[in-house]
């Protein structure tokens, strides 16, 4: 079974620059969800998707940050303008609908750099 | 609001050594708790899981505890290896089985030869 892709593996912008990032998750996963994880830090949840709809996007920082599932299958998730601060890693995991549906199974990630 | 902490934030040991990492939550209304590990560059990987009803899981040379009463989970590594260096990152999930994860600031290890 082939796990989370991710792409691109990493990324160097300028501050006030716009950067999109995708994800492709396990096949047959119905959520999907996109980490930030500052350096030193554990990730933090910044959306959950179940199939093509938002299921919690309370941490989102909805004036730079937005991001879509269409068909309920791949994600992008996208930042403009970033800022210094977006500095990070975003890591993309899904999970099951049925069986171990608690289990989060996570791609290599995105490493961000806002110079 | 659920807050996951990890203690010690880093640790170096000599190959061969037992030893213990700990997390800590402040909402004993978890519905379960994982254990990750994460390699520099790359994603996490689940090591353990273990429900709120159960009080250890074993892998191999790991075996993790659940205290949910006090709000703590311990990992034991047993006999070290120097391909156990990683991050170490445990992660709650809330009681009502919403699936957010809240993860701890993680633990990083070096297992020196």
């Amino acid at each position: 079974e082939a796990g989370v892709a991710q792409s691109p593996r990493y990324k160097i912008i300028e501050k006030r620059q716009s950067v999109a990032f995708w994800c492709n998750p396990i096949s047959g996963h119905a959520t999907l969800y996109w980490y930030q994880q500052i350096l030193g830090q554990g990730p933090k949840l910044l959306i959950q998707f179940q199939n093509n709809g938002v299921v919690d996007d309370s941490q989102l920082p909805k004036d730079r940050f937005s991001a879509e599932r269409l068909k309920g299958v791949d994600s992008t998730l996208k930042i403009q303008p970033a800022k210094l601060e977006d500095s990070a890693v975003y890591l993309c995991a899904s999970s099951p609908d049925r069986g171990r549906i608690y289990e989060q199974y996570f791609g290599p990630g995105t490493r961000l750099t806002v110079t | 609001k659920q807050e996951v902490t990890q203690i010690p934030a880093a640790l170096s040991v000599p190959e061969g050594e037992n030893l213990v990492l700990n997390c800590s939550f402040t909402d004993s209304a978890i519905y379960n708790l994982q254990w990750f590990r994460q390699d520099p560059g790359k994603g996490l990987t689940s090591l353990l899981l273990i429900q709120s009803s159960q009080r250890e899981q074993t892998s191999g040379r790991l075996n993790a505890s659940l205290d949910k009463s006090s709000g703590r989970s311990t990992l034991y590594i047993a006999a070290s290896q120097p391909g156990d260096s990683a991050t170490y990152l445990c992660a709650v999930l809330p009681g009502n089985a919403g699936n957010m994860l809240t993860f701890g600031g993680g633990t990083r290890l070096m297992v020196k030869p």
